[in-house]
Parts: C-alpha cells; structure tokens; sequence
C-alpha cells in the first residue's frame, strides 16, 4: 500500500530532551516537507526537501533539523526541545517538487507534547 | 508578507451547495491547493489550480483568478461526511530555489441534515 508513515504517533517528553520523529514514504517521491499544526494557526511548513541531500527552509524552522540521506526517509529532529515545540506534526511527500504530481501525501500525524 | 485568507467557519445544509473562498498574497506563486482534513486525521488533497478558470472534479469544484489573488471551492450536492476543514495553499517559489507551502488556517464546515 502506498503511505507516508510517521513513528512515533504519540510522544510526551520533557524539556532539553533530543528526540527524533521518523517519516518515510514508499512512493519513491522525490519532494518531502515537516509541517505542524496549532490551532488557529493552521498548518505551517517547517522543512522541506527537494531530493536526496537537497533540504531547505520553510516558514518556522528554528529549533528543528531535518536531513535527506536516502530518498524514502526524511527525519525530524528537535535537539533541544521546549514547551512552544508542542504541537500536531505531520510529514508529507510528492512525486516531484518542480512539475507534475505536485500534490502533497501526507503522513497520519503526530502529536508531541514538551513538559 | 505572506498571508492567506479564508472565513473560519461555514455552515450548510445536506444536498445544498457551498463556496469556500480563499484569497492569497504572496512573494511568489506557482499554484493553488485544496486540501480536505477530517478532525483527527491527516488531509487529502482535493484540487490543483495553475491556471485561471474552473477546474470541475465530481461534485467539486475549483476556481482560480491570479490577478485577483482569489480562489474558491465549490462543494455541490452536500453530504454529511463533507463535514471537515477546508485548507486553502499557495505554492510559493523563494528565491532560494525549491518551492515552499504556505496555508490558510482552514475553514471549518459544518453539514447539517
């Protein structure tokens, strides 16, 4: 079945404690990207990546890392994470990021929660 | 600045038919997206707009003016599962290559029998 999956679903962590959301895709899509979720605020694009080794800013990415080693897998890392990192996180793929099969999959979600 | 506008909450009835609006102002655009997310759930793409005009998909629709910066989504034949959020995104090209998405905070509708 083609998905986007994200481990883990649900994480409740403590300030300062690094942690890593995995996300992969098995759609062989080249365009990946981090986005969270708040109330009121909608969903805003922390990191994305165009393909392998290729990752660039979204709009909030301060306080989050990402890398692209392989193309299927596109973790999220918070090395130091704080309160305001509380959120709903989704990953999401494409079949490419410049033409044609632009429309984004996402993945089911998941909801951190920094004491 | 970037800013992407839709009403926050809708409310229609069973069978009717409902026009989302969306309208956009950012540094660049390279398409508009509709995506549908039930609560609880991750969302789904609905529709693409690149070009100005209507785009028909079943019992929904999409409209796209680049000069106005505005979009809607024109849901028809309402049905209770139609019940969601609606996510209006712009497709925006910085100029440090790649494309970013930027979204609306969504509009919540309501279907009611």
């Amino acid at each position: 079945e083609a998905q986007v999956t994200q481990n883990p679903r649900y994480l409740i962590t403590v300030t300062g404690k690094k942690l890593t959301v995995t996300c992969s895709q098995n759609m062989n899509h080249e365009y990946m990207s981090w986005y969270r979720q708040d109330p009121g605020l909608g969903l805003r694009q922390i990191y994305y990546s165009m393909n392998v080794e290729v990752t660039d800013k979204g709009d909030v990415p301060e306080g989050y890392k990402v890398s692209r080693k392989e193309k299927r897998n596109f973790p999220l890392i918070l090395e130091s994470p704080s309160p305001n990192q509380t959120s709903l996180y989704f990953c999401a793929s494409s079949l490419s990021g410049t033409s044609g099969g632009l429309e984004q999959f996402f993945g089911p979600g998941t909801r951190l929660t920094v004491l | 600045g970037q800013n992407i506008d839709q009403p926050t909450e809708m409310t229609a009835t069973e069978g009717a038919i409902v026009q989302i609006n969306c309208t956009y102002q950012t540094s660049g655009f390279n398409g508009l997206f509709w995506y549908q997310q039930h609560a609880g759930e991750a969302p789904t793409f609905l529709s693409y707009n690149v070009l100005d005009g209507l785009e028909e998909k079943g019992r929904f629709s999409s409209f796209l003016s680049r000069s106005k910066g505005y979009s809607y989504l024109l849901l028809k034949e309402l049905q209770m599962k139609d019940s969601a959020s609606y996510l209006c995104a712009v497709r925006d090209l910085p100029d440090t290559g790649g494309f970013k998405t930027i979204f609306g905070a969504g509009t919540r509708l309501f279907v009611k029998a």
